[in-house]
């Protein structure tokens, strides 16, 4: 059981260039999320899905678009990297999308992915 | 909107030495407060959910509690293995999927 896993774990991309960040669980939850995280500034949404079929924007979305693959993978996509795209990425998943009285909403967090934007 | 702040943004306590960090929280209907541990260059790890004012969970070191402003992650006697940041968030009922986080406290834990 390994919970949520990132690929890659690093990289390094020159201004304008594309890549995709793969994401998967293997908890059978139903939401999953990319957050990135910056000095200072904590973890910002960047897309969610509530379950498989569906998307959403989060708090900081452009220059990105997601992919919600089936129930286990959601991958995030830089088409023209900026320097400003230069952070650590994050997927998380959680295992309930309806309003519930408690219990289940906790997310599970991969590794992360260290981006750097030349 | 919903909103985290934390405090205080870094601790230095000597091994044993108790404290307790602070996230105050705005939001719509509260879902669940959670708290959270990362390690440098780890993605954070799940250590308590808190649903209602009054609740409290304890985990070895660590206890949360939950009022209806904020919550508090009491670290009794701690040790250095216990040195990371803490991050709190929210969710609430208006923004259904979204958890608000905050900037996190960094604890370092001397020995």
């Amino acid at each position: 059981n390994a919970g949520v896993t990132q690929t890659p774990k690093f990289q390094v991309l020159k201004t304008g260039q594309s890549m995709t960040l793969q994401c998967a669980q293997d908890m059978n939850h139903n939401s999953m999320y990319w957050y990135r995280q910056d000095p200072g500034m904590g973890l910002r949404l960047i897309y969610y899905s509530a379950s498989e079929g569906t998307t959403d924007k989060g708090e900081v979305p452009n220059g990105y678009n997601v992919s919600r693959l089936n129930k286990r993978e959601f991958s995030l996509r830089l088409e023209s990297a900026a320097p400003s795209q230069t952070s650590v990425y994050f997927c998380a998943s959680s295992g309930k999308t309806e309003k519930l009285a408690g219990g289940g909403n906790e997310q599970f967090f991969g590794p992360g992915t260290r981006l750097t934007v030349l | 909107e919903d909103q985290v702040t934390q405090s205080p943004e870094a601790l230095r306590l000597q091994e044993g030495e108790s404290s307790s960090l602070n996230c105050s929280y705005t939001v719509s209907g509260l879902r669940g407060l959670f708290w959270y541990r990362q390690d440098p260059g780890k993605g954070p790890e799940f250590l308590f959910t808190l649903y209602s004012a009054g609740e409290e969970k304890e985990k070895e070191r660590l206890k949360a509690t939950l009022t209806k402003k904020e919550s508090f992650l009491h670290i009794t006697a701690p040790k250095p293995e216990d040195s990371a940041t803490y991050l709190c968030a929210v969710l609430g009922s208006y923004n259904f999927n979204k958890f608000y986080f905050g900037s996190g406290t960094k604890l370092n834990v001397k020995p």
